[in-house]
């Protein structure tokens, strides 16, 4: 079966400009997240969708967005690109939510310059 | 809100030793607790959960860890470390909007 899949793998934007992450989900889970992991940090939650709704935001600000298609796949946006912005955003997956654990993709690398 | 913290950033051991990643978290209210690791390069796998029942739980790769609900604590153990077990931990906890968050993360360095 396939796992979590993410694309693009790695990007390179200049500052100001936007970016678009896609994110396909094992088959059958209704919930995904997106995290943002800095070089040497723990992932910082940003967003979560269940059945195409979103159910939770993390503390990023309104240049992030998201949205989660009827098959359950999912985008993230960034707006207005600062070089903090550069990390690797994980996608996870999940049947359900609360005690559902997270099934991750090998993330997209994003650098922003 | 919810917290974990990771007690080290990076813990080196000798190659057949055994291993605690120390992991403490916050919360006023019952938890799910998780450990993930995360190869170079790759996303983040689960190792094991707690979710209610027995406080040890086995998870994958000879990986077991404690919850104890007096000290706040999840630690994760093994008591033979192989150079594949080379990698990061991140401890996590769902918090009441069923959100996961992560601790900052433990570098497991296998010495030879």
């Amino acid at each position: 079966d396939a796992g979590v899949t993410q694309s693009p793998t790695h990007l390179i934007k200049t500052r100001g400009q936007h970016v678009t992450l896609r994110c396909s989900p094992i088959s059958g889970h209704k919930s995904v997240s997106w995290y943002q992991q800095v070089l040497g940090q723990g992932p910082q939650f940003i967003f979560q969708y269940y059945e195409k709704e979103e159910r939770g935001r993390g503390n990023f600000p309104d240049r992030f967005s998201a949205r989660q298609f009827p098959n359950y796949s999912s985008e993230l946006n960034v707006n207005a690109l600062l070089l903090g912005d550069s990390a690797l955003y994980l996608c996870a997956s999940s049947p359900g939510t609360g005690n559902s654990p997270l099934h991750f993709g090998n993330g997209t690398r994003l650098t922003v310059t | 809100a919810q917290s974990v913290t990771q007690l080290d950033s990076q813990v080196p051991v000798f190659e057949e030793a055994p291993v605690e990643l120390r992991c403490n978290y916050s919360s006023s209210v019952s938890v799910y607790l998780f450990w993930y690791v995360q190869y170079p390069n790759q996303g983040l796998q689960l190792l094991l959960k707690y979710l209610s029942g027995s406080t040890l739980v086995k998870g994958i790769n000879g990986f077991e860890a404690e919850f104890n609900k007096s000290q706040t604590s999840f630690h994760l153990r093994k008591p033979s470390v192989h150079i594949s077990d080379t990698a990061e931990y991140f401890c996590a906890v769902s918090d009441p909007d069923d959100k996961i968050i992560f601790g900052k993360g433990t570098r497991l360095h296998i010495l030879p």
